[in-house]
Protein backbone atom coordinates (compact mmCIF):
# COMPACT_ATOMS: atom_id res chain seq x y z
CA UNK A 1 0.00 0.00 0.00
CA UNK A 2 1.29 3.51 -1.48
CA UNK A 3 1.99 5.86 1.54
CA UNK A 4 2.94 9.32 1.37
CA UNK A 5 5.03 11.09 4.23
CA UNK A 6 5.49 14.80 4.67
CA UNK A 7 8.36 16.50 6.63
CA UNK A 8 8.31 18.49 9.24
CA UNK A 9 4.77 19.26 9.20
CA UNK A 10 5.32 23.13 9.88
CA UNK A 11 7.92 25.27 8.95
CA UNK A 12 8.48 28.98 10.26
CA UNK A 13 10.80 31.07 8.14
CA UNK A 14 11.45 35.03 7.74
CA UNK A 15 10.60 36.22 4.62
CA UNK A 16 13.25 36.35 1.60
CA UNK A 17 14.69 33.08 2.84
CA UNK A 18 14.96 29.60 0.13
CA UNK A 19 13.16 26.95 1.93
CA UNK A 20 12.63 23.02 0.65
CA UNK A 21 9.61 21.34 1.46
CA UNK A 22 10.01 17.23 1.67
CA UNK A 23 8.01 14.29 0.57
CA UNK A 24 8.71 10.60 0.24
CA UNK A 25 6.27 7.91 -0.66
CA UNK A 26 7.09 4.28 -0.08
CA UNK A 27 5.99 2.70 -3.49
CA UNK A 28 8.60 4.38 -6.10
CA UNK A 29 6.39 2.87 -9.12
CA UNK A 30 3.97 6.02 -9.35
CA UNK A 31 2.67 7.18 -12.34
CA UNK A 32 3.14 11.09 -11.15
CA UNK A 33 3.49 13.48 -8.39
CA UNK A 34 1.76 16.44 -7.62
CA UNK A 35 2.49 19.53 -5.22
CA UNK A 36 -1.09 21.51 -4.03
CA UNK A 37 -1.10 24.10 -1.67
CA UNK A 38 -4.37 24.99 0.11
CA UNK A 39 -5.18 28.09 2.38
CA UNK A 40 -7.02 28.02 5.52
CA UNK A 41 -10.89 27.11 4.69
CA UNK A 42 -10.33 27.03 1.38
CA UNK A 43 -10.08 24.02 -1.30
CA UNK A 44 -6.44 22.43 -3.11
CA UNK A 45 -4.73 23.94 -6.23
CA UNK A 46 -2.63 22.66 -8.22
CA UNK A 47 1.12 23.83 -8.14
CA UNK A 48 3.28 21.52 -10.11
CA UNK A 49 2.66 17.76 -11.64
CA UNK A 50 5.32 15.73 -12.87
CA UNK A 51 5.54 12.78 -14.66
CA UNK A 52 7.08 9.60 -13.60
CA UNK A 53 9.31 10.15 -16.47
CA UNK A 54 10.53 14.09 -15.60
CA UNK A 55 12.77 14.67 -12.76
CA UNK A 56 11.51 18.46 -12.07
CA UNK A 57 9.26 21.13 -13.15
CA UNK A 58 9.35 24.56 -12.42
CA UNK A 59 6.76 27.62 -12.22
CA UNK A 60 7.63 30.66 -11.29
CA UNK A 61 9.13 30.73 -7.89
CA UNK A 62 8.46 27.12 -7.12
CA UNK A 63 10.75 24.18 -8.34
CA UNK A 64 9.56 20.57 -8.11
CA UNK A 65 11.92 17.88 -8.10
CA UNK A 66 11.15 13.91 -8.30
CA UNK A 67 13.63 11.25 -7.29
CA UNK A 68 11.49 7.89 -7.93
CA UNK A 69 14.07 5.42 -6.97
CA UNK A 70 14.81 6.85 -3.61
CA UNK A 71 10.86 7.87 -2.94
CA UNK A 72 11.35 11.45 -2.83
CA UNK A 73 10.01 14.80 -4.14
CA UNK A 74 11.13 18.38 -2.78
CA UNK A 75 9.14 21.58 -3.42
CA UNK A 76 11.95 24.03 -3.52
CA UNK A 77 10.61 27.78 -3.10
CA UNK A 78 12.64 30.68 -3.62
CA UNK A 79 12.57 34.43 -2.09
CA UNK A 80 9.40 33.21 -0.07
CA UNK A 81 6.71 36.11 0.86
CA UNK A 82 4.36 36.27 3.24
CA UNK A 83 1.84 35.21 1.01
CA UNK A 84 3.19 31.97 0.48
CA UNK A 85 1.86 31.01 3.63
CA UNK A 86 -0.69 27.96 3.19
CA UNK A 87 0.03 24.51 3.55
CA UNK A 88 1.45 22.55 1.24
CA UNK A 89 0.70 18.70 0.14
CA UNK A 90 2.13 16.37 -1.51
CA UNK A 91 0.14 13.55 -4.09
CA UNK A 92 1.21 10.38 -5.59
CA UNK A 93 -0.69 9.24 -8.35
CA UNK A 94 0.47 5.13 -8.93
CA UNK A 95 -1.65 4.36 -12.25
CA UNK A 96 -3.11 6.53 -14.82
CA UNK A 97 -6.72 7.27 -14.27
CA UNK A 98 -6.65 6.51 -10.59
CA UNK A 99 -7.09 8.37 -7.22
CA UNK A 100 -3.92 10.55 -5.84
CA UNK A 101 -2.47 9.49 -2.48
CA UNK A 102 -2.30 12.13 0.04
CA UNK A 103 0.63 13.07 2.59
CA UNK A 104 -0.86 15.36 5.59
CA UNK A 105 1.08 18.42 4.59
CA UNK A 106 3.53 20.90 5.50
CA UNK A 107 2.06 24.19 6.96
CA UNK A 108 4.87 26.71 6.17
CA UNK A 109 4.67 30.22 7.91
CA UNK A 110 6.18 33.24 6.17
CA UNK A 111 6.89 35.99 8.46
CA UNK A 112 8.17 39.35 7.63
CA UNK B 1 -15.93 30.18 -14.06
CA UNK B 2 -15.27 26.72 -15.23
CA UNK B 3 -13.88 24.72 -11.97
CA UNK B 4 -16.04 22.30 -9.21
CA UNK B 5 -18.83 23.53 -7.62
CA UNK B 6 -19.55 21.93 -4.14
CA UNK B 7 -23.36 22.61 -2.05
CA UNK B 8 -23.81 23.52 0.50
CA UNK B 9 -20.52 24.92 2.00
CA UNK B 10 -21.85 24.50 5.85
CA UNK B 11 -24.27 21.68 7.31
CA UNK B 12 -25.14 20.73 10.53
CA UNK B 13 -26.80 17.46 11.29
CA UNK B 14 -28.18 15.45 13.85
CA UNK B 15 -27.51 11.90 14.58
CA UNK B 16 -29.35 9.40 12.13
CA UNK B 17 -30.44 12.29 9.73
CA UNK B 18 -29.58 11.67 6.13
CA UNK B 19 -28.31 14.43 3.31
CA UNK B 20 -26.72 14.36 0.42
CA UNK B 21 -23.73 16.90 -0.92
CA UNK B 22 -23.71 18.25 -4.77
CA UNK B 23 -21.17 18.25 -6.78
CA UNK B 24 -20.72 19.56 -10.37
CA UNK B 25 -17.60 20.32 -12.73
CA UNK B 26 -17.82 22.10 -16.12
CA UNK B 27 -14.63 21.18 -17.46
CA UNK B 28 -15.51 17.70 -19.62
CA UNK B 29 -13.36 16.06 -16.82
CA UNK B 30 -14.09 11.91 -17.02
CA UNK B 31 -12.84 11.43 -13.34
CA UNK B 32 -14.56 12.53 -9.99
CA UNK B 33 -13.59 12.02 -6.66
CA UNK B 34 -14.50 12.63 -2.96
CA UNK B 35 -12.45 13.20 -0.08
CA UNK B 36 -13.07 13.90 3.28
CA UNK B 37 -10.33 15.96 5.09
CA UNK B 38 -10.27 15.51 9.32
CA UNK B 39 -8.06 17.84 11.25
CA UNK B 40 -4.00 17.46 10.60
CA UNK B 41 -4.73 14.02 8.82
CA UNK B 42 -4.27 14.12 5.07
CA UNK B 43 -7.39 13.40 2.55
CA UNK B 44 -8.74 10.34 2.03
CA UNK B 45 -10.45 8.98 -0.49
CA UNK B 46 -13.90 8.23 -0.37
CA UNK B 47 -15.28 7.43 -3.78
CA UNK B 48 -14.42 7.97 -7.40
CA UNK B 49 -15.99 7.98 -10.78
CA UNK B 50 -14.16 7.02 -13.86
CA UNK B 51 -16.98 8.03 -16.42
CA UNK B 52 -21.18 7.99 -16.34
CA UNK B 53 -22.27 5.25 -14.58
CA UNK B 54 -19.42 4.19 -12.92
CA UNK B 55 -18.32 3.91 -9.54
CA UNK B 56 -15.96 2.40 -7.25
CA UNK B 57 -14.51 2.13 -3.70
CA UNK B 58 -12.07 4.20 -2.14
CA UNK B 59 -10.15 4.30 1.62
CA UNK B 60 -12.98 5.09 3.51
CA UNK B 61 -16.48 3.93 1.45
CA UNK B 62 -18.24 2.94 5.03
CA UNK B 63 -21.64 5.31 5.68
CA UNK B 64 -21.28 6.72 2.18
CA UNK B 65 -23.08 6.18 -1.31
CA UNK B 66 -22.25 7.83 -4.35
CA UNK B 67 -23.93 8.26 -8.18
CA UNK B 68 -22.45 9.54 -11.55
CA UNK B 69 -25.71 9.45 -13.72
CA UNK B 70 -23.75 12.44 -15.50
CA UNK B 71 -20.55 13.61 -16.76
CA UNK B 72 -20.99 17.14 -15.06
CA UNK B 73 -22.29 15.53 -11.67
CA UNK B 74 -21.06 13.62 -8.91
CA UNK B 75 -23.28 13.73 -5.41
CA UNK B 76 -22.17 12.01 -2.17
CA UNK B 77 -25.13 10.73 -0.25
CA UNK B 78 -24.50 10.13 3.41
CA UNK B 79 -26.98 7.91 5.00
CA UNK B 80 -27.45 7.35 9.24
CA UNK B 81 -24.78 10.33 9.67
CA UNK B 82 -22.87 9.17 12.63
CA UNK B 83 -20.24 12.03 14.33
CA UNK B 84 -17.83 10.02 13.17
CA UNK B 85 -18.22 11.56 9.80
CA UNK B 86 -18.12 15.32 11.04
CA UNK B 87 -15.52 16.70 8.30
CA UNK B 88 -14.64 18.31 5.59
CA UNK B 89 -15.63 16.94 2.56
CA UNK B 90 -13.56 17.87 -1.15
CA UNK B 91 -14.61 16.80 -4.62
CA UNK B 92 -12.37 16.70 -7.29
CA UNK B 93 -12.11 16.12 -10.67
CA UNK B 94 -9.32 15.35 -13.64
CA UNK B 95 -8.19 14.19 -16.83
CA UNK B 96 -7.25 10.35 -16.90
CA UNK B 97 -3.79 11.53 -16.60
CA UNK B 98 -4.72 13.73 -13.58
CA UNK B 99 -3.42 16.91 -15.40
CA UNK B 100 -6.35 19.97 -14.45
CA UNK B 101 -6.73 18.36 -10.99
CA UNK B 102 -9.86 20.89 -9.41
CA UNK B 103 -10.97 21.08 -5.99
CA UNK B 104 -13.95 22.36 -5.01
CA UNK B 105 -13.96 24.64 -2.08
CA UNK B 106 -15.41 22.02 0.21
CA UNK B 107 -18.33 21.27 2.45
CA UNK B 108 -18.23 21.64 5.94
CA UNK B 109 -19.91 19.04 7.77
CA UNK B 110 -20.77 18.51 11.59
CA UNK B 111 -23.08 15.54 12.70
CA UNK B 112 -24.16 15.79 16.40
Amino acid sequence: KQEVTQIPAALSVPEGENLVLNCSFTDSAIYNLQWFRQDPGKGLTSLLLIQSSQREQTSGRLNASLDKSSGRSTLYIAASQPGDSATYLCAVGNQAGTALIFGKGTTLSVSS
Amino acid sequence: NAGVTQTPKFRILKIGQSMTLQCAQDMNHNYMYWYRQDPGMGLKLIYYSVGAGITDKGEVPNGYNVSRSTTEDFPLRLELAAPSQTSVYFCASSSRDNYGYTFGSGTRLTVV
